[in-house]
């Protein structure tokens, strides 16, 4: 059984660039999430997607969007890159959108996107 | 909206007990979650608390108050393989979903 896989695991791009990500959920979950952690720091959310719509969306600015497809994988964009964007990007999948009463709703980890922008 | 505090790093000798304690402010509470995060991996669930009191779960306990909004992660006969980050993280409740807000970390070094 697969888990959460992110590509590309390391990426190098300049200031002003677009990146895409990519994240494919574990198998039976079909709710995904993407965290932004900076060196030395907790995951901040960025927003959550849900039978493909955003669901929900932490404090990042309209750069930051996202796409998520019929087959519950999903993908991250983000445009005009600025330095402070270098980070780990984090997805995280979870067996539907709320936590129900035969699971606590736990987030299930890839292994993340290393950006860096120079 | 959230607010979550936890000690930046903490030592511990091999064998030993730790404990890393969190405290959070939140408009909603719906679970709280500790991770354990190695050096260039991903988080991975440990322990989840809802209700007050002590989960127990192998070598790690988990403890939650929530008129104190305060948890702990106890952590025994600690090995070498312990050293990672700790992160707290509180689930909110907004309407359903499924977002937590993380603490920056501990950084637990456990030492010979």
């Amino acid at each position: 059984d697969a888990g959460v896989t992110q590509s590309p695991t390391h990426l190098i791009k300049t200031r002003g660039q677009q990146v895409t990500l990519r994240c494919s959920p574990k198998s039976g979950h079909d709710t995904v999430s993407w965290y932004q952690q900076a060196l030395g720091q907790g995951p901040q959310f960025i927003f959550q997607y849900y039978e493909e719509e955003e669901r929900q969306r932490g404090n990042f600015p309209d750069r930051f969007s996202g796409h998520q497809f019929p087959n519950y994988s999903s993908e991250l964009n983000v445009n005009a890159l600025l330095l402070g964007d270098s980070a780990l990007y984090l997805c995280a999948s979870s067996p539907g959108r709320a936590p129900r009463p035969t699971n606590t709703g736990e987030l299930f980890f890839g292994e993340g996107s290393r950006l860096t922008v120079l | 909206g959230q607010n979550i505090d936890q000690p930046t790093e903490m030592t511990a000798t091999e064998g030993a007990i730790v404990q890393i304690n969190c405290t959070y402010q939140t408009s909603g509470f719906n679970g709280l979650f500790w991770y354990q995060q190695h050096a260039g991996e991903a988080p991975t669930f440990l322990s989840y608390n809802v209700l007050d009191g002590l989960e127990e779960k192998g070598r790690f306990s988990s403890f939650l108050s929530r008129s104190k909004g305060y948890s702990y992660l106890l952590l025994k006969e600690l090995q070498m393989k312990d050293s990672a980050s700790y992160l707290c993280a509180v689930r909110g409740y907004t309407g359903g979903g499924n977002k937590l807000t993380f603490g920056t970390g501990t950084q637990l070094k456990v030492e010979l």
